[in-house]
């Protein structure tokens, strides 16, 4: 089974530039997350969508990074325009949407941005 | 609202030493709760997963352990080796399909 694509691995910007991520999660995953991780924090929920649909993006800020799923598969995280302190790991997960004891969430390799 | 933590933040130990690492939650109304593996720079490996109904799962090294009574979980890695060096995080599904990390513990295991 292959796990979930994370597009591209690094990237280096600078500010106020624009810059956007790709992520394909795992085949029947209907369940899709975006999470932010700034050095030495725990992962932090951006944006969460079941299908195409968006479930919870109340920790995205919308003034700056959007993100779509197309036909709720792939998706897309946009920022824009960017700031130092978007410098970060962008994560993707993905699970199956039915939330069952044995529902388990499985990650990408990340992307590492660094906004200079 | 959920929280999760972890503690120590860092942990130091000598190549052989058992260890145990830290997780807590605040709601007790919790799914499952996963142990992830993060190298620098990396994505989240996941090492264990222990639904509401267990108490404890075990793969190779590591056990990890579920109280939703007392709100924790324990990571028990044994016979530790530096190639365990990495952070350790926990994060516990709650309604929604949500997941609420906490903020790792870095673990260096010296040679």
């Amino acid at each position: 089974e292959a796990g979930v694509a994370q597009s591209p691995r690094y990237k280096i910007i600078e500010k106020r530039q624009s810059v956007a991520f790709w992520c394909n999660p795992i085949s029947g995953h209907a369940t899709l997350y975006w999470y932010q991780q700034i050095l030495g924090q725990g992962p932090k929920l951006l944006i969460q969508f079941q299908n195409n649909g968006v479930v919870d993006d109340s920790q995205l800020p919308k003034d700056r990074f959007s993100a779509e799923r197309l036909k709720g598969v792939d998706s897309t995280l946009k920022i824009q325009p960017a700031k130092l302190e978007d410098s970060a790991v962008y994560l993707c997960a993905s699970s199956l949407p039915f939330l069952r004891d044995s529902t388990e969430a499985f990650f990408g390799q990340g992307t590492r941005l660094t906004v200079v | 609202k959920q929280e999760v933590t972890q503690i120590p933040a860092a942990l130091s130990v000598p190549e052989g030493e058992n260890l145990v690492l830290n997780c807590s939650f605040t709601d007790s109304a919790i799914y499952n709760l996963q142990w992830f593996r993060q190298d620098p720079g990396k994505g989240l490996t996941s090492l264990l997963l222990i639904q509401s109904s267990q108490r404890e799962q075990t793969s190779g090294r590591l056990n990890a352990s579920l109280d939703k009574s007392s709100g924790r979980s324990t990571l028990y890695i044994a016979a530790s080796q530096p190639g365990d060096s990495a952070t350790y995080l926990c994060a516990g599904r709650y309604n929604f399909n949500k997941f609420y990390f906490g903020s790792g513990t870095k673990l260096n295991v010296k040679p």
